[in-house]
């Protein structure tokens, strides 16, 4: 299985900062990597597939990218309600495999 | 807008099948997507269970494969998950969700349903 490694584990900030998480790869992927975003007690909800394409009515101060098996996803500008649980995803080969997750707390 | 709910009884006894349905709405189920079930376990992340196509083909977790089924009702425009030989460690919120074809992630996800697994 393709192993998916989230860092932060968790992180604090602030409403209007920049933060990034990223997402490692124990093998290459290609940009078969998506991005999920979940509040507590709900459903995940799809952010962003193939590294860097937003999902339809994403805002667009989400974004991600790539360098090898590195990914990475960047919120600029923080709003309130991006504080939520970030996971990454693989799907290049099964199966499929999700990181630990990172959760962005208020500071 | 497509729209995916799932159903089924939210208690299991150890050792009983898991039964769940997803019902889709708003679309068609043959239609040029993957249907996944995935689920999350109290306070943790997120597993893949596995997914068909409208044909019929499927792909499981090999951690669940012996134990999993997933099929699909065209009739119904729904498709459902069993899973067999429960104990505690399978007791989660089970998601069902969509993945269109080709080099697309899930999109659409179900509300989830909690099944607890419990004599």
């Amino acid at each position: 299985d393709i192993q998916m490694t989230q860092s932060p584990s968790s992180l604090s900030a602030s409403v209007g900062d920049r933060v990034t998480i990223t997402c490692r790869a124990s093998q290459g992927i290609s940009n078969y990597l998506a991005w999920f975003q979940q509040k507590p007690g709900k459903a995940p909800k799809s952010l962003i597939y193939r590294v860097s394409s937003l999902q339809s009515g994403v805002p667009s101060r989400f974004s991600g990218s790539a360098s090898g098996t590195d990914f990475t996803l960047t919120i600029i500008s923080l709003q309130p309600e991006d504080f939520a649980t970030y996971y990454c995803q693989q799907y290049s080969s099964y199966p499929i495999t999700f990181g630990q997750g990172t959760r962005l707390e208020m500071k | 807008q497509v729209q995916l709910q799932e159903s089924g009884p939210g208690l299991v006894k150890p050792s009983g099948t898991l039964s769940l349905t997803c019902a889709v709405s708003g679309g068609s189920i043959s239609s040029s997507n993957w249907w996944s079930w995935v689920r999350q376990p109290p306070g943790k992340g997120l597993e893949w269970i596995g997914e068909i196509y409208d044909t019929g083909t499927t792909n499981y977790n090999p951690s669940l494969k012996s134990r999993v089924t997933i099929l699909v009702d065209k009739s119904k425009n729904q498709f459902s998950l069993k899973l067999s030989s429960v104990t505690a460690a399978d007791t989660a919120v089970y998601y069902c969700a969509r993945k269109p074809s080709g080099t697309y992630s899930i999109d659409y996800w179900g509300q989830g349903t909690l099944v607890t697994v419990s004599s």
